[in-house]
């Protein structure tokens, strides 16, 4: 099977622009799991998804959203970039009954 | 909220040495996840462990999970250049998903 996939794998905004991120997970999984990691803060939870449904949610402000499609295919906006909001975002995805998460190669965002 | 804490922070060791990498948990464990990083990429999943005393190994590296210091450890055997990345650990929380701890980099020099 295909990994996680993640597009772009690089990206450079300004500040108070906007971003979208892309997913496709591992077929036949349907949950997928958005993280950011930064040298700072390592690797914080942003946000999961199931079957379309936003099922966790990290402590992030509300700047940070994420959808989910019926293909299970996500993508995670951010909007009013911040320059803290540099940072890598993996996204993951997990069988229905597992709990191990396998990692796309991220998206790495840097905001000038 | 559970919280993981690793030590070594960072290792720098010769090829061929041996090394221990530790996960602490602050609350009891229930299933501990080693994954390993290249830097700036994804992370791969190396093993899983959810009984205590159980110990798993991947070519070179061995896991073992002590429930009752609530303690995970890593150990590279004979390290190579291909071992250096950020190595971390994570533990499943309520809801089913991980929670990491911050990683552990190491190097291997030749």
């Amino acid at each position: 099977k295909a990994g996680v996939t993640q597009t772009p794998r690089y990206l450079i905004k300004t500040r108070g622009q906007q971003v979208t991120l892309s997913c496709s997970p591992i077929s036949g999984h349907r949950s997928v799991s958005w993280y950011q990691q930064t040298p700072g803060q390592g690797l914080q939870f942003l946000f999961e998804y199931f079957s379309e449904t936003q099922r966790n949610k990290g402590n992030f402000p509300g700047r940070f959203s994420g959808r989910q499609f019926s293909n299970s295919r996500s993508e995670m906006n951010v909007s009013t970039l911040e320059l803290g909001d540099s940072a890598l975002y993996l996204c993951a995805s997990r069988p229905t009954s597992g709990v191990v998460e396998y990692f796309g190669p991220g998206t790495r965002l840097l905001v000038l | 909220s559970q919280e993981l804490e690793q030590s070594p922070q960072s290792l720098i060791v010769q090829e061929g040495k041996n090394l221990t990498i530790n996960c602490t948990s602050s609350k009891t464990l229930y299933g501990l996840y080693w994954y390993k990083q290249k830097y700036g990429e994804g992370l791969i999943f190396l093993m899983m462990l959810q009984k205590g005393g159980e110990e798993k190994s991947h070519e070179k590296i061995t896991a073992k999970l002590d429930e009752k210091k609530q303690q995970s450890s890593l150990h590279i055997t004979a390290s190579q250049p291909s071992h250096a990345g950020i190595y971390l650990c994570g533990a499943e929380t309520s809801g089913s998903r991980l929670t990491f701890g911050e990683g552990t980099q190491l190097t291997v020099n030749p």
